[in-house]
């Protein structure tokens, strides 16, 4: 069981420069989402997409764009790379609503790290 | 919209000592909270959760977090730190059934041998 994917794991880009983060999760999730993390800052929400066919922005959208592929695949595209946007970036899917040990929980992949020179 | 305040950005104890992480919040409605811990170089993994019901709740490795609706409170515990702790932990919300999901800066516990 995968779980969340999410490729490419390390990446350098100039400024300037488009590049695409893929995100793919095999357990049936509606909820999906990308986050940043930088220090001291937590995580951020960028983007999220309640289900396939949604988005909505998060907390820090601006210079990001995304796309709900289908129920499985959450991509995150950066434009025109700024070194502001270098950080590490987590996609994440969630568990439907409910009280059980499995209800609501978010799971996470393991990181992209991106650096913008 | 919903936020999460963590007190301290790094903790530090002793193996054996007492571990309190603090977490307020902010939310509207009534909140879904969660704690999650790093590694490093690693995602984040679901420690516990509050949804509804017991204000205490007992999560994953001996932690336990109480919601306590009138401070508006979700503080980490745990009775007897071990070096095995040592990594960053998360604090997070989100509103009653919404897709949202807000996380705090983080807390970065170290544990002194």
């Amino acid at each position: 069981n995968a779980g969340v994917t999410q490729t490419p794991k390390f990446q350098v880009l100039k400024t300037g420069q488009s590049m695409t983060l893929q995100c793919a999760q095999d357990m049936n999730h509606n909820s999906m989402y990308w986050y940043r993390q930088d220090p001291g800052m937590g995580l951020r929400l960028i983007y999220y997409s309640a289900s396939e066919g949604t988005t909505d922005k998060g907390e820090v959208p601006n210079g990001y764009n995304v796309s709900r592929l289908n129920k499985r695949e959450f991509s995150l595209r950066l434009e025109s790379a700024a070194p502001s946007q270098t950080s590490v970036y987590f996609c994440a899917s969630r568990t439907s609503w409910g009280q059980g040990a499995s209800g609501n929980t978010i799971y996470f992949g393991e990181g992209s790290w991106l650096t913008v020179v | 919209a919903q936020s999460v305040t963590q007190l301290g950005s790094h903790v530090s104890v002793s193996e054996g000592a007492l571990v309190l992480l603090r977490c307020n919040y902010s939310s509207s409605v009534p909140p879904y909270l969660f704690w999650y811990v790093q590694y490093p170089n690693q995602g984040l993994q679901l420690l516990l959760k509050y949804t509804t019901g017991a204000t205490l709740v007992k999560g994953i490795n001996g932690f336990e977090a109480e919601f306590k609706k009138s401070e508006t409170s979700f503080h980490l515990t745990k009775p007897s730190a071990h070096m095995s702790d040592a990594a960053e932990y998360f604090c997070a919300v989100t509103p009653s059934k919404n897709n949202d999901m807000r996380f705090g800066a983080g807390t970065r516990l170290t544990v002194k041998p």
